[in-house]
């Protein structure tokens, strides 16, 4: 079975400050995929990430970052100089890799709040 | 602009009635997706269909009816529905292909905005 936990159910923050969104993941195949998703109070999620298992490679885009830590099980990520724009609830998924994977398996969500 | 559509955008409807809930893709994606989301909570998966055929069925109620018609478009019929079924209904679709036999995803789904269905 898999599982993930986002510990954190609110943080708020002001504008300009970093802000990190934790992410730990459970399963027992070898190969699965990570994803990130923003859900803005308009109701859309939005795609941010997809991480394989087998990569290596930390990611940066603009003022997002992704640290996937295996030995911790750990897929976090990090807003540099939030805006207020990036107000929203952001999702951590899993998805395994075995037989018909179709399956998405959230984390319960961290809702961001940035105040100016 | 979202490259998954889904309408209405809002629909209230009483116990009694049948509506349905449309979305469409143009992306080529072969896999589609219903989800159904309740306030603070994360996405539930309801329905999978794959290559236009039914996939995963997640023990939904029979009151919720999903439908295929073709690569590009999903339905989702409704009847008798109870208020608990009040919620944000999200479609989405992905990049599908097929793997030792079994159909297969890792790539991102893409999500639509949603309809919110209120039940009186």
């Amino acid at each position: 079975a898999q599982k993930v936990t986002q510990a954190q159910t609110e943080i708020s923050v002001v504008e300009k400050e970093d802000v990190t969104l934790d992410c730990v993941y459970e399963t027992r195949d070898t190969t699965y995929y990570l994803f990130w998703y923003k859900q803005p109070p308009s109701g859309e999620l939005v795609f941010l990430i997809r991480r394989n298992s087998f990569d290596e490679q930390n990611e940066i885009s603009g003022r997002y970052s992704w640290n996937f830590q295996k030995s911790t099980s750990s897929f976090n990520f990090t807003i540099t100089a939030s805006q207020v724009v990036d107000s929203a609830v952001y999702f951590c998924a899993l998805r395994c890799g075995g037989g018909s994977n179709y399956k998405l398996t959230f984390g319960k969500g961290t809702l961001l709040t940035v105040n100016p | 602009d979202t490259e998954v559509t889904q309408t209405p955008k809002h629909l209230v409807m009483g116990m009694t009635n049948k509506k349905s809930l449309k979305c469409e893709q143009h992306m080529g994606h072969r896999a589609m997706y219903w989800y159904k989301q309740k306030a603070k909570k994360p996405p539930e998966l309801m329905f999978v269909y794959s290559y236009e055929k039914l996939s995963i069925n997640e023990s939904v109620p029979s009151r919720f009816s999903p439908e295929c018609p073709n690569s590009s478009l999903l339905n989702l019929h409704l009847h008798a529905l109870q208020p608990e079924d009040s919620a944000l209904y999200l479609c989405a679709s992905s990049q599908s292909w097929f793997r030792d036999s079994y159909p297969y995803s890792n790539q991102p789904q893409h999500f639509g905005d949603g309809t919110r269905l209120s039940i009186l």
